[in-house]
C-alpha cells in the first residue's frame, strides 16, 4: 500500500507569505496527525483529525496556522502569514485506529522562511 | 502526560548488540510504550511496541520490567544502516502529544 505522502518536500518562502502543506494519509486511515520540529528541537504534536473533524488542536502554536481535512481524506496545513520562527520540518502521520502504535509517518515538508 | 528520558547519544560497532534504555516514571496504566526510528530527511518509522514483559519482532526486542517505569530497546547485531535517531514514546491514544523527546542518536561504526 502507498505510504503517507507529503507535498511539497521542501518550501522556501519569504516572511509574510502564505504556504500550504499537504498530507495524503494511507487510504482508509481515519486518524491523521500533524507534528513539527522547529530549528532542531523536539518533534511536537500540532493536531489530530478523526476523519474531517479536529479531535485535538491543542498543539497549534497560534492563529496563523489553519489545518483542514475536507472530506476526511487529505489534509492541508496553511501558515498565513509565515514568520521566521515557523521554519522547520512538518510531519504528518496517519493511523487506522486512535491508538498510539503503528503510526505511519510521511517524510515531512521542510519549510524555510527567509 | 508521561515524559521520557533517554541517553542523548550512543556509539556502537557493527555486529554488536545495542541496548537503549528509556525512563518513563509516570507512565499511566493505559499507556503503551512505542519505539520509532528516524533517518535523516525521513519521518519516524515504527519499530516495536509493548505493554509489559518482553516483545520481539524481526527487527528488535523490547524489555519492560514489571513496574513499567522504564523500557529497553534491544537491537541485535547492528549494522551501519542502523545509524539513526531512536525515540521512546509512551501513550495510548491521541497522538503522542508533547512527548516525543529528543531521542537517542545511535552511531554505528565499522
Amino acid at each position: 500500500e502507498a505510504g503517507v505522502t507529503q507535498f511539497p518536500s521542501h518550501s522556501v518562502i519569504e516572511k509574510g507569505q502564505t504556504v500550504t502543506l499537504r498530507c495524503d494519509p494511507i487510504s482508509g486511515h481515519d486518524n491523521l496527525y500533524w507534528y513539527r520540529r522547529v530549528m532542531g528541537k523536539e518533534i511536537k504534536f500540532l493536531l489530530h483529525f478523526v476523519k474531517e473533524s479536529k479531535q485535538d488542536e491543542s498543539g497549534m502554536p497560534n492563529n496563523r496556522f489553519l489545518a483542514e481535512r475536507t472530506g476526511g481524506t487529505y489534509s492541508t496545513l496553511k501558515v498565513q502569514p509565515a514568520e521566521l520562527e515557523d521554519s522547520g520540518v512538518y510531519f504528518c502521520a496517519s493511523s487506522l485506529e486512535n491508538v498510539n502504535y503503528g503510526y505511519t509517518f510521511g517524510s515531512g515538508t521542510r519549510l524555510t522562511v527567509v | 502526560l508521561a515524559k521520557t528520558t533517554q541517553p542523548i547519544s550512543m556509539d556502537s560497532y557493527e555486529g554488536q548488540e545495542v541496548n537503549i534504555t528509556c525512563s518513563h516514571n509516570n507512565i499511566a496504566t493505559n499507556d503503551y510504550i512505542t519505539w520509532y526510528q528516524q533517518f535523516p530527511s525521513q519521518g519516524p518509522r515504527f519499530i516495536i511496541q509493548g505493554y509489559k514483559t518482553k516483545v520481539t519482532n524481526e527487527v528488535a526486542s523490547l524489555f519492560i520490567p514489571a513496574d513499567r517505569k522504564s523500557s529497553t530497546l534491544s537491537l541485535p547485531r547492528v549494522s551501519l544502516s542502523d545509524t539513526a535517531v531512536y525515540y521512546c514514546l509512551v501513550g495510548y491514544t491521541g497522538g503522542f502529544k508533547t512527548i516525543f523527546g529528543a531521542g537517542t542518536r545511535l552511531f554505528v561504526k565499522a
